[in-house]
């Protein structure tokens, strides 16, 4: 596989639900990011992470959990989500840069439905 | 700080008409310039970068050139196809992360 590969790519939980996202990359990157798009809105910025460790909380709420175990991988652990979190929520990964020229490579997204 | 603002969509053209997006910027130092494309259903991928003033970046059709003295970053194509309906987002490179506008739907008609 190449790339970055996000899983499951649709996804309906209630609101008493807990499930997790996950996004695997294969471009030997050493950062990765959770975005948030949801409709008629701009893309949300959630959280950064450089080399496994938490770089960035874009003041996002607690039912939202990330996870990063590794370069590679990235988690975003859900629970007692509200209907307005519904969205399309994608991972993208790149190298970890100090000038200002970061160019990320993204997932293809998970639909997430909370009913 | 740093800011992207992109024209608003949705911008809806007949194929084979010129395409314009106009997008700007606000920005310390000298970032890298982005747009992206996302197609129905699809996530986000690459279109076209430049990485410096005056640098062209190109990519199936589109251009856009780095402009630093008027802070733009403009896409343009020459002859659009029904295949280019998507929506395009300008992004700046900053410090580990990509700072986006909020993307412009194009729909293109037959």
């Amino acid at each position: 596989e190449t790339g970055v590969t996000q899983t499951p790519r649709h996804l309906v939980m209630g609101m008493t639900n807990k499930k997790s996202l996950k996004c695997e990359q294969h471009l030997g990157h050493n950062a990765m990011y959770w975005y948030k798009q949801s409709a008629k809105k701009p893309l949300e910025l959630m959280f950064v992470y450089n080399f496994k460790e938490q770089t960035e909380n874009n003041s996002v709420p607690s039912r939202f959990s990330p996870e990063c175990p590794n370069s590679s991988h990235l988690f975003l652990h859900l629970h007692t989500l509200q209907p307005e979190d519904s969205a399309l929520y994608l991972c993208a990964s790149s190298q970890s840069r100090t000038e200002m020229n970061t160019e990320a490579f993204f997932g293809q997204g998970t639909r997430l439905t909370v009913v | 700080g740093n800011s992207v603002t992109q024209m608003e969509g949705p911008v809806t053209l007949s194929e084979e008409a010129f395409l314009t997006i106009n997008c700007t910027y606000t920005a310390t130092g000298y970032p890298s310039l982005f747009w992206y494309v996302q197609y129905p259903g699809e996530g986000l991928q690459l279109l076209l970068k430049a990485t410096k003033a005056d640098d062209k970046g190109s990519n199936k059709g589109f251009e856009a050139t780095y402009r630093k003295e008027t802070t733009s970053f403009h896409l343009e194509k020459g002859s659009v196809q029904v295949s280019d309906s998507a929506v395009y987002f300008c992004a700046l490179g900053g410090y580990n992360k990509l700072i986006f506008g909020a993307g412009t739907r194009l729909a293109v008609h037959p």
